[in-house]
């Protein structure tokens, strides 16, 4: 089983729905992050929270929110989905312990299609 | 900010030496990560440079210069695997976070 899990894999929405991207994580690291990717834009960081009550907006945050429900889940939600929300998307995490050099463990990707 | 550059795409042989650059404008640096990632798979890291000089991992190296803002990855002895995008990221800053160039894709032909 990955150690860095995203549900749904992939999902097509309309626009205007409200969808939430999942993460859960069995690596106990007390940091958490979510990407998305873009063709020839990269990974661009939109929020990120180092424990449970800890949350920090990244690059581009406008139209996404987040929860922490625990140090091993972390949603992403679009509450109102636009075209150009279309990506895919990342979780990951990391262990701010002495140490770790804080490299990221990606989850496997949530395709998202707003059509 | 962070301003990021590294080729978009690059070619090479099987068998052969790649260099792969990336140059970077950052405030508190604190060190620079190197990612792989195939297509449509999750990036998994490759290095973390953190003091100047070369560090060797078997088929893969990586250099880094502080007082230029550069580094690089050089991958030895290409195999077909090796065809892949590969993502230059400093850290800066308290939180460490890195930030992501957009990719250099290379191709190993035969």
């Amino acid at each position: 089983d990955a150690d860095v899990t995203q549900t749904p894999r992939n999902r097509i929405t309309k626009t205007g729905k409200r969808i939430m991207l999942e993460c859960s994580q069995t690596k106990g690291h007390d940091r958490m992050y979510w990407y998305r990717q873009d063709p020839g834009l990269g990974l661009r960081l939109i929020y990120y929270s180092f424990d449970v009550k800890d949350i920090n907006k990244g690059e581009i945050s406008d139209g996404y929110s987040v929860s922490r429900q625990a140090q091993a889940k972390f949603s992403l939600s679009l509450e109102s989905a636009i075209p150009n929300q279309t990506a895919l998307y990342f979780c990951a995490t990391s262990d701010s312990g002495q140490g770790g050099t804080g490299e990221l463990f990606f989850g496997e990707g949530s395709r998202l299609t707003v059509l | 900010g962070q301003n990021i550059d590294q080729p978009t795409e690059m070619t090479a042989t099987e068998g052969a030496i790649v260099q792969i650059n990336c140059t970077y404008q950052t405030s508190g640096f604190n060190g620079l990560f190197w990612y792989q990632q195939h297509a449509g798979e999750a990036p998994t890291f490759l290095s973390y440079n953190v003091l100047d000089g070369l560090e060797e991992k078997g088929r893969f190296s990586s250099f880094l210069s502080r007082s230029k803002g550069y580094s690089y990855l050089l991958l030895k002895e290409l195999q077909m695997k090796d065809s892949a995008s590969y993502l230059c990221a400093p850290s800066s800053g308290g939180s460490y976070i890195p930030t992501f160039g957009r990719g250099t894709s290379l191709i190993v032909h035969p």
